[in-house]
């Protein structure tokens, strides 16, 4: 079975810009969380999406936004790109339940130059 | 505000030692604790699950142990190889309000030299 998946693989865009990036969950997985992990530093949780319904949000600004799709496919939104948002952003999914693994994607590197 | 933090930084070691990996949480209402591999420049891979009424977990040269009182959990790696060298990273998931969330260390960066 397939993985996470996640597209990009790689990404630049200039200050200012906006990007989308893309998630597809483990089949018959409900959840999926995005984080974003700047270089020697542990993932930061932005978003947990569930059903379709945002379950949980981060210490991020209004310019970060997510949705979740009918086939649990997610993608999260980051408008007027800074410097600072470089990272690699890194997707999650799981049944739904506390109790379970989270399975990681590839991630997505993010350059704002 | 749970903090995880992960001891030691950076380690290197010569293949076929045993090693620890050290993980210390400030909140012990935990639902679990997952143990992650990364290889530079990727995503995270998971090795170890462990739930909050579990001691310890094992998977092939892995065994993770957690003690929920004292906020610690350790991954003991037998054997080194020098195919484990990676990024090793702990993160919890607190019970309570925030439980959507897994809270993770900055990670071990582990070198296991042949």
């Amino acid at each position: 079975d397939a993985g996470v998946t996640q597209s990009p693989t790689h990404l630049i865009k200039t200050r200012g810009q906006q990007v989308t990036l893309r998630c597809s969950p483990i089949s018959g997985h409900k959840s999926v969380s995005w984080y974003q992990q700047v270089l020697g530093q542990g993932p930061q949780f932005i978003f947990q999406y569930y059903e379709k319904e945002e379950r949980g949000r981060g210490n991020f600004p209004d310019r970060f936004s997510a949705r979740q799709f009918p086939n649990y496919s997610s993608e999260l939104n980051v408008n007027a790109l800074l410097l600072g948002d470089s990272a690699l952003y890194l997707c999650a999914s799981s049944l739904g339940s506390v109790r379970e693994t989270q399975y990681f994607g590839p991630g997505t590197r993010l350059l704002v130059l | 505000k749970q903090e995880v933090t992960q001891i030691p930084a950076a380690l290197s070691v010569p293949e076929g030692e045993n090693l620890v990996l050290n993980c210390s949480f400030t909140d012990s209402a935990i639902y679990n604790l997952q143990w992650f591999r990364q290889d530079p420049g990727k995503g995270l891979t998971s090795l170890l699950l462990i739930q909050s009424s579990q001691r310890e977990q094992t998977s092939g040269r892995l065994n993770a142990s957690l003690d929920k009182s004292s906020g610690r959990s350790t991954l003991y790696i037998a054997a080194s190889q020098p195919g484990d060298s990676a990024t090793y990273l702990c993160a919890v998931r607190s019970s309570g309000g925030s439980n959507y969330k897994l809270t993770f260390g900055k990670g071990t960066l582990l070198t296991v030299n042949p």
